[in-house]
């Protein structure tokens, strides 16, 4: 069955530590990958998304996503965190090019100024 | 991107009885989908609603519980119909980007009594 694991369910960080969020996902073949990010009280929002060519994705607020297909993995990092990226963060794919996203059960992340 | 405007926002609802919850999007969209957010859970699809067809639904969800309308292309509903207390959740309406991301509304968190 087609899923998403996100394993880190809360994460603690202080300000300007480095962040790496995992996301696993189980399909085969082609897949679209997207990071969406949920501040508190707002809607989701995307961060980055993955279809193909460079495997190291860059979004907004300087994140990015690496794509390592050997180990159906694509994780968010950031070098250094601020206090105001505390925040839900979802992985999610989509093997139909369909907009027909399953998502991760997501990853708290809290930073501590 | 998409403006997406949910209503309610959130409600409070006895057990036995039903909610509309309402997603109007500044653009005129062919798709237009509906997920769920359990507590502590994943996004999860519910359906996805064509304008001037059947909604097609997950596999776990019936039109008996979640009828859903697309009357025209910027505007959907969906009913949680004879609510129990495992249907508290928070509702989200979607619609496709050009890019295959998903554009999401505020959401309407429903708590059944």
């Amino acid at each position: 069955a087609q899923s998403v694991s996100q394993h880190n369910h809360h994460v603690i960080l202080s300000e300007a530590a480095s962040l790496e969020l995992g996301c696993n996902y189980s399909y085969g073949g082609t897949v679209n990958l997207f990071w969406y990010v949920q501040y508190p009280g707002q809607h989701l929002q995307l961060l980055l998304k993955y279809f193909s060519g460079d495997p190291l994705v860059k979004g907004i607020k300087g994140f990015e996503a690496e794509f390592i297909k050997s180990k159906f993995s694509f994780n968010l990092r950031k070098p250094s965190v601020q206090w105001s990226d505390t925040a839900e963060y979802f992985c999610a794919a989509d093997q139909t090019g369909a907009n027909n996203l399953f998502f991760g059960t997501g990853t708290r992340l809290t930073v501590i100024p | 991107s998409a403006v997406i405007s949910q209503k309610p926002s959130r409600d409070i609802c006895q057990r036995g009885t039903s909610l509309t919850i309402q997603c109007q999007v500044d653009s005129q969209v062919t798709m237009m989908f509906w997920y769920r957010q359990q507590p502590g859970q994943s996004l999860t699809l519910i359906a996805t609603a064509n304008q001037g067809s059947e909604a097609t639904y997950e596999s776990g969800f019936v039109i008996d519980k979640f009828p859903i309308s697309r009357p025209n292309l910027t505007f959907s509903t969906l009913t949680v119909s004879n609510m129990s207390p495992e249907d508290s959740s928070i509702y989200l309406c979607s619609v496709g980007g050009r890019g295959g991301e998903l554009f999401f509304g505020e959401g309407s968190r429903l708590t059944v009594l």
